[in-house]
């Protein structure tokens, strides 16, 4: 298993301005995920973050609005830039343990995010 | 591309009553399926899995599911709600195979009211 710890819980920010979110994990792993989850809505990844290369992003993120960070097998961090309301939503860290079908996900508690 | 169908936004149930929350989902590989439940305030947990074997998968907090390959349909059952399994479920698929990938693909979640 794996404890995912994310900071800020929550914020409220003003338009314009950038949130970089933090996410730690209590164990080594190759990936971390960042997903948004908008209310009303599914999860959407956003993208995957391995350790010592640049991150993938889904189709419809892109880096310049959603830079990630990720200097080490147990942390990352995802800011997100330029926020207009519209990036109001809950953002998720995830790690993923095991390997072939055994594979299993674990969830950060999340960020919400409010932009005025 | 794989898909997740939750045709129900939110599921009423008087404490005591048996629940479903209803998940059918479309996949080109083999499906793997899950369940995840995310209480206020909180990340998404774990509840069930279903990869191989039996149809019915037993979870945490007495929850079950049920696989049907035929309806494509992966359905949350407990026998006896409580108060306290009110919170927000999601539904997910992971694909492997030909036309799949491991991608983690989520419904748009349903909320569970169980009331006294």
């Amino acid at each position: 298993s794996a404890v995912i710890s994310q900071k800020p819980s929550r914020d409220i920010c003003q338009r314009g301005t950038s949130l970089t979110i933090q996410c730690q994990v209590d164990s080594q792993v190759t990936m971390m995920f960042w997903y948004r989850q908008q209310p009303g809505q599914s999860l959407t990844l956003i993208a995957t973050a391995n350790q010592g290369s640049e991150a993938t992003y889904e189709s419809g993120f892109v880096i310049d609005k959603f830079p990630i960070s990720r200097p080490n097998l147990t942390f990352s961090t995802l800011t997100v830039s330029n926020m207009s309301p519209e990036d109001s939503s809950i953002y998720l860290c995830s790690v993923e343990v095991g390997y072939g079908v055994a594979i299993e996900a674990f969830f950060g508690q999340g960020t919400r995010l409010t932009v005025v | 591309a794989q898909s997740v169908a939750q045709p129900e936004d939110q599921v009423n149930v008087a404490e005591g009553n048996p629940l479903t929350v209803k998940c059918t989902y479309s996949v080109s590989g083999n499906p793997y399926l899950f369940w995840y439940v995310q209480y206020p305030n909180r990340g998404l947990q774990f509840l069930l899995k279903y990869i191989t074997g039996d149809n019915l998968v037993k979870g945490s907090y007495g929850f079950e599911a049920e696989f049907n390959k035929s309806q494509t349909s992966f359905h949350l059952k407990k026998p006896s709600a409580l108060v306290s399994d009110s919170a927000l479920y999601f539904c997910a698929v992971r694909a492997w195979g030909r036309g799949g990938g491991n991608k983690l693909t989520f419904g748009t979640g349903t909320q569970l009211k169980v009331e006294l």
